[in-house]
């Protein structure tokens, strides 16, 4: 049973529009991260956030961390064809990760 | 700086063989891992090293066995390879400074067992 769910699954949209992916947790963890994973190549730190309510901004990636530290998301403005990859979500506890399955984005040129 | 190293890239085994794992770090991290990534699975872990001469199963240890041989040095083993083990596995290293817990990927070793 993974512990955290992320949605959608795959996520298809043309260069310009924007886009949210969300990563819901059944447990509260001492911190969430975001990870990018292109193909071939293992996942990148995005960012971490720790603190209920905490956003943090990188560029065009704004992520939000729920009040309740069990829920987070991801929001890309004016998304890129080269933010195209596997964003996953991962809750840290005892100095490891869990992740959740990831969700699949595709920006078309 | 080469970071977290792994080799193979590719193997393709027979079900019975038994095959080693490669992963090496070169950041000085106390901490290192061993994942598997499936499709729609995310990434599960296998076993952890805390700390050089302590290895402890993760959330999928069973068919594997691992080896921390110094603080460089994870290796994960395959004593007979199943096709269930049909996966990407990636090792990592970690470390915790002021700006907080993070954990640095090899490029991953695609494995097919037929």
């Amino acid at each position: 049973t993974q512990l955290l769910e992320q949605s959608p699954q795959f996520l298809s949209i043309q260069e310009g529009e924007n886009l949210t992916v969300y990563c819901n947790s059944s447990s509260v963890f001492s911190s969430l991260q975001w990870y990018r994973q292109e193909p071939g190549e293992g996942p990148v730190l995005l960012v971490t956030v720790v603190t209920g309510g905490e956003v943090k901004k990188l560029k065009r990636l704004t992520f939000q961390f729920g009040d309740a530290r069990k829920d987070s998301s991801l929001h890309i403005t004016a998304a890129q064809p080269g933010d195209t990859g596997l964003y996953l979500c991962a809750g840290v506890k005892d100095y490891k990760l869990s992740f959740g399955a990831g969700t699949t984005v595709t920006v078309r040129a | 700086n080469a970071g977290v190293t792994q080799t193979p890239k590719f193997q393709v085994l027979k079900t019975g063989q038994s095959m080693t794992l490669q992963c090496a770090q070169d950041m000085n991290h106390n901490s290192m891992y061993w994942y598997r990534q499936d499709p729609g699975m995310g990434l599960r872990l296998i076993y952890y090293s805390a700390s050089e001469g302590t290895t402890d199963k993760g959330e999928v240890p069973n068919g594997y066995n691992v080896s921390r041989l110094n603080k460089r040095e994870f290796s994960l083993r395959l004593e007979s390879a199943a096709p269930s083990q049909t996966s990407v596995y990636f090792c990592a290293s970690s470390e915790t400074l002021a700006g907080g817990y993070r954990q640095y990927f090899g490029p991953g070793t695609r494995l097919t067992v037929t």
